[in-house]
């Protein structure tokens, strides 16, 4: 089992470009997140999604869009890229267990710069 | 406003001593609480966890201390080994069975053991 896996590990952006960062899973998990880490800050959740097809907004989402097409992927874009987004983005997911709140097991981590 | 404070950006501990790490919370909604160790370069990883309905959760070396009354929460780690070191965050959730976690966390404290 590979976890959770980001790709890519590194991107540099200009202002204004565009991108799309992947995260895949293969222990078959329901919820999946993005979350931003940013220095002297903990991790904050972009946004997240609950199954195939569907996402919702966290903490921070301005600035950034999700799509959830297949299971073991989510996808987080970045449609004009600016400064403020430079960041380490972490992905993560979570099994659906009816019996408590379950952890979240997180993927290596995307290093943005934009410049 | 941070809802998840850690308040001791770094911590310094011998080889073999107990470490204690802390953490308070403003948010009474929360009642699920978790502690992850992030090495550099590498995403969190989950280390232990406590329910509100506890105190205290034990494992191996690591032990949790959930004080309500005092939305606070305490992570020891006996004895300490120089592995342990790595940046610890608290998070916190209000543990919704059956659904996303969405996870808070704190700013992270930064654990180093020395030998």
């Amino acid at each position: 089992n590979a976890g959770v896996t980001q790709t890519p590990k590194f991107r540099v952006l200009k202002t204004g470009q565009s991108m799309t960062l992947l995260c895949a899973q293969d222990m078959n998990h329901e919820y999946m997140y993005w979350y931003r880490q940013d220095p002297g800050m903990g991790l904050r959740l972009i946004h997240y999604s609950v199954g195939e097809g569907t996402t919702a907004k966290g903490e921070v989402p301005d600035g950034y869009n999700v799509s959830r097409l297949k299971k073991q992927n989510f996808l987080l874009g970045l449609e004009s890229a600016a400064p403020s987004q430079t960041s380490v983005y972490f992905c993560a997911s979570s099994p659906w267990t009816s019996g408590s709140t379950d952890t979240q097991y997180f993927g290596p981590g995307t290093r943005l710069t934009v410049l | 406003d941070q809802q998840v404070k850690q308040n001791s950006p770094s911590l310094s501990v011998q080889e073999g001593r107990i470490s204690i790490l802390n953490c308070d919370y403003t948010n009474s909604m929360f009642d699920y609480f978790l502690w992850y160790k992030k090495y550099p370069a590498e995403g969190p990883t989950f280390l232990i966890s406590i329910s509100s309905i506890k105190d205290k959760n034990e494992d191996g070396r690591f032990t949790v201390f959930l004080n309500k009354s005092a939305k606070h929460l305490s992570l020891h780690i006996v004895p300490s080994q120089p592995g342990d070191s790595a940046v610890y965050f608290c998070a916190a959730s209000e543990g919704l069975t059956g659904t996303a976690s969405k996870l808070t966390f704190g700013t992270g404290t930064r654990l180093q053991v020395t030998l």
